[in-house]
């Protein structure tokens, strides 16, 4: 089965930074990753996603990469916030296998203000 | 739409017990899966069903089980509970069919084993 990896586990960055998180997969077949962000005592929430025929995807201060060939992905945030502050997953899925989502084990990000 | 709802919320047990978790997914939602998640191991998957039938099955033991209903709702059980099933117990209902649409979670039930 498919195996994502995620670095760093932990990650503090000065209010305004840019934050980089990043994911390996292991499946080439894997075609559809999106990214969750769990606040503290919260529910994991989709924030941004992207599927394999495209390379970059943006949404306001975020936007997620993907290198196809090197089964790389990574989320970027631009002008860090402290509401930026949770747990992010990065996730991997194969195509026609239902909704069999494979995680990562999380970054802690931390916006220190 | 009210959103996935998950009872009960926090439960604790006593090694060898069994425990059920129920999950109500969104409205119209039919496909219904299960995570477990422990600090350290992020989301692990537990299994998924559609339209009453399981479609996937993560690498659990056998003493994790779940079904789905015609309603769409979801339980699943553990049974002989051990220490290590303390957890977060996530559930996420999804209107996609192929793998590729948003998860909509639950606030979870948390599992402490004594």
């Amino acid at each position: 089965g498919e195996n994502v990896e995620q670095h760093p586990s932990t990650l503090s960055v000065q209010e305004g930074d840019s934050a980089v998180i990043k994911c390996t997969y292991s499946d080439s077949a894997s075609n559809y990753f999106p990214w969750y962000k769990q606040e503290l005592g919260k529910r994991p929430q989709l924030i941004i996603d992207i599927r394999s025929n495209v390379g970059e995807k943006k949404d306001q201060r975020i936007a997620v990469t993907l290198n196809k060939t090197a089964k790389h992905f990574s989320l970027h945030i631009t002008e860090t916030q402290p509401e930026d502050s949770a747990v992010y997953f990065c996730a991997a899925t194969e195509p026609n296998t239902g909704n069999q989502f494979y995680f990562g084990t999380g970054t802690s990000l931390t916006v220190i203000p | 739409k009210a959103g996935v709802t998950q009872t009960p919320r926090y439960l604790i047990k006593t090694r060898g017990q069994q425990v059920t978790l129920s999950c109500s997914p969104i409205s119209g939602h039919r496909s219904v899966s299960w995570y477990q998640q422990t600090p350290g191991q992020g989301l692990q998957f537990l299994f998924e069903y559609f339209s009453e039938t399981q479609r996937n099955k993560g690498n659990f033991p056998g003493r994790f089980s779940g079904r789905q209903f015609s309603n769409s709702r979801s339980e699943m059980n553990v049974s002989t509970l051990e220490l290590g099933d303390s957890a977060l117990y996530l559930c996420a209902s999804s209107s996609g069919h192929l793998g590729t649409g948003e998860l909509f979670f639950g606030e979870g039930s948390r599992l402490t084993v004594l």
